[in-house]
């Protein structure tokens, strides 16, 4: 089964060090989302990606954040400068609206664990 | 402003009993909901969902109801499993991008 991929499951920066997390969505999708995931909170969308470009963000997605499709497989997502209070679950999220039910649901990365210190 | 927030944050039952978890959402315009599953460690896993021109659907051991009078949804998990044990979230589809907005979480630990 097609899954959303992500690397690495678990990365540890320093405060004002840039990170870019890294995504495989599935092949045939066209949408493309990062979330955040503050541990034991809920998920937070951060940015909705379509047709090689920002299509929504949130008031999370200040300057410091950037996505980019850089080839026909990859969705990443930078960090500029971290701050402590980035360090969180991120998710990425897939949708291929080919219609119906069950369709355009968004399937879910594992998840990389983003930790600043 | 837009919500989707849970009525329980835990739920404890014992394993064979059906489960129930609810969940409030207030943006009467939400016209799809999901249920995504978390497991300690994962990411969000698609259970099942519903659009707003329905009132029930069934799933494999799952039913989710949606009462849009009141704005409010349920998962139903028949002979729930120790495997069952995790967090459950809803989400409101949120528009045009379908980004999703979430609720906060019910913890269903199954007791064997």
């Amino acid at each position: 089964e097609p899954e959303v991929t992500q690397t690495p499951s678990h990365q540890v920066t320093q405060m004002g060090q840039e990170v870019i997390l890294r995504c495989v969505p599935i092949s045939n999708h066209l949408y493309f989302y990062w979330y955040r995931q503050i541990l034991g909170q809920k998920v937070e969308f951060l940015v909705s990606f379509y047709n090689n470009e920002i299509s929504e963000k949130s008031e999370i997605f200040d300057d410091q954040f950037s996505v980019e499709r850089p080839d026909g497989s990859n969705f990443t997502l930078k960090i500029r400068s971290t701050k402590l209070e980035d360090s969180a679950m991120y998710f990425c999220a897939s949708i291929g609206l080919a219609g119906g039910l069950g369709t355009d649901t968004q399937y879910f990365g594992p998840g990389t664990r983003l930790t600043v210190l | 402003g837009e919500s989707v927030g849970l009525h329980l944050p835990t739920l404890s039952v014992q394993e064979g009993d059906n489960s129930i978890i609810n969940c409030a959402y207030s943006n009467s315009a939400s016209d799809y909901f999901i249920w995504y599953k978390q497991e300690s460690g994962k990411g969000p896993q698609f259970i099942i969902d519903i659009r707003s021109n329905m009132d029930k659907r069934q799933g494999q051991r799952v039913t989710v109801l949606l009462n849009k009078t009141v704005k409010h949804l349920s998962l139903q998990i028949a002979a729930t499993q120790p495997g069952d044990s995790a967090v459950y979230f809803c989400a409101e589809n949120g528009g045009a991008t379908n980004k999703l907005i979430f609720g906060t979480g019910t913890l269903l630990a199954v007791q064997p």
